[in-house]
């Protein structure tokens, strides 16, 4: 069964980069029949798509935070990482990794992380 | 970018009501709505792909339906398991987009 799992700092600091991973287990990151995604939620508030990285290292990001992100993968430790840099207070939130699959013509996120909270304060 | 509204932000249903969101897409996006159950402190749960297809495993009360613009989510019967935020997403272009969500209650 393949679980994701993320990791890393729950507090940085304002104007820092906030790095986190994820590692996929009980499967393969290099699969090509998916997208590996970060998705983000601010505390009460909704889902917003920050963006995702194929096996071959592709990227696509949300226009929104483009400028301040950076998705890589490392396929011999089977992670992807997310960096989101000059970090402020609006950037607090529940970062969620996902796994973006086609079927049939559809895509869906059918499997998720089961999230990290990350604070941004002095 | 395809903006996606969500209506109503929430509502309280009883036991047994049948239970609508609605949806909209800034522009036609055919069938590519996707929609997730969130429960409190947990990630979200596919529940409906392409617009009216039900994910296996799920149970029959959930249903989808729409294309174009304008979709609906609609739960059967409301059972107490069904507190929840549901999201609508689409998949048509990227960025992917996500509702603002519905906050469901029980009365």
């Amino acid at each position: 069964q393949v679980q994701l799992q993320e990791s890393g700092p729950g507090l940085v600091k304002p104007s820092e980069t906030l790095s986190l991973t994820c590692t996929v287990s009980g499967g393969s990151v290099s699969s090509g029949s998916y997208y590996w995604s970060w998705i983000r939620q601010p505390p009460g508030k909704g889902l917003e798509w920050i963006g995702y990285i194929y096996y071959s290292g592709s990227t696509n990001y949300n226009p929104s935070l483009k400028s301040r992100v950076t998705i890589s993968v490392d396929t011999s430790k089977n992670q992807f990482s997310l960096k989101l840099s000059s970090v402020t207070a609006a950037d607090t939130a529940v970062y969620y990794c996902a796994r973006e699959v086609l079927v049939r013509g559809f895509w869906y996120f059918d499997l998720w992380g089961r999230g990290t909270l990350v604070t941004v304060s002095s | 970018d395809i903006q996606m509204t969500q209506s109503p932000s929430s509502l309280s249903a009883s036991v047994g009501d049948r239970v609508t969101i609605t949806c909209q897409a800034s522009q036609d996006i055919s069938n590519y709505l996707n929609w997730y159950q969130q429960k409190p402190g947990k990630a979200p749960k596919l529940l409906i792909y392409d617009a009216s297809n039900l994910e296996t495993g799920v149970p029959s009360r959930f249903s989808g339906s729409g294309s174009g613009t304008d979709f609906t989510f609609t739960i059967s019967s409301l059972q107490p398991e069904d507190i929840a935020t549901y999201y609508c997403q689409q998949y048509d272009n990227l960025p992917r987009a996500f509702g603002q969500g519905t906050r469901l209650e029980i009365k």
